[in-house]
């Protein structure tokens, strides 16, 4: 049962475009929410978190973007380079408060 | 080094063996995880280590799996009698405190059962 879901498989972007990745969970109990970014045969980076209590949280080029009532998550990179091409996690921790639920990934290409 | 490693980086085996995987979580890191990811979809949760107590197995697929970190420090992930459809990248996780949270990963061993 998914209960983190990122619909999109693939995304492509220009370069110095924006790039915004969706990701959608079931469980309303989740409070936090995590980015992950993933090289291929590299194990996934943390990128940006969000905490329920906040709907935005920013770290320079990258925001995170939470709609509790919509059960709705996004994250926004601006401008998109092309060493931003990667595999993108979203994950939540489940109700034990550490594993981590994780999303299929959405794989994006900044092109040149 | 300054972050989760993991070894061996790939390893093939024949259906039947067994196999040892080896993680070396970030120094200090109270917390530690094991993840299975499987091809092209996200990674899912085996197994979780506060030191050296294993507090949660629930996602281990079989008792084929085990896993021990005996001195709170370095883990090992051991499959018993391999089938093919343990081919999967497992990936390990540390984090600093009980809190959990960010986790950080290791490359991850993919291993090939033929």
């Amino acid at each position: 049962d998914q209960q983190v879901k990122q619909n999109s498989p693939s995304l492509s972007v220009q370069e110095g475009r924006i790039s915004i990745l969706n990701c959608d969970y079931t469980n309303s109990m989740f409070d936090y929410f995590l980015w992950y970014k993933k090289y291929p045969a590299e194990g996934p980076t943390f990128l940006i978190s969000i905490s329920s209590i906040k709907d935005k949280n920013e770290d320079g080029r990258f925001t995170v973007f939470l709609n509790k009532s919509a059960k709705h998550l996004s994250l926004h990179i601006v401008p998109s380079q092309p060493g931003d091409s990667a595999v993108y996690f979203c994950a939540a921790p489940t109700n034990s408060g550490y594993a981590l639920n994780f999303g299929k990934g959405t794989s994006l290409l900044v092109t040149p | 080094g300054a972050g989760v490693s993991q070894s061996p980086r790939y390893k093939v085996a024949k259906r039947g063996q067994d196999v040892a995987l080896r993680c070396d979580p970030i120094s200090g890191h109270v917390s530690l995880f094991w993840y299975q990811q499987a091809l092209g979809q996200g990674p899912e949760f085996l197994t979780y280590f506060q030191n050296e107590a294993q507090l949660d197995k629930s996602g281990l697929p079989s008792d084929r799996f085990f896993a021990e970190r005996p001195e709170g420090s370095v883990s090992t992930l051991k499959i018993q009698r391999t089938q093919q459809e343990d081919s999967a990248v497992y990936l390990c996780a540390s984090a600093r405190d009980i809190l959990n949270q960010p986790q950080h990963f290791g490359d991850g061993t993919r291993l090939s059962i033929l």
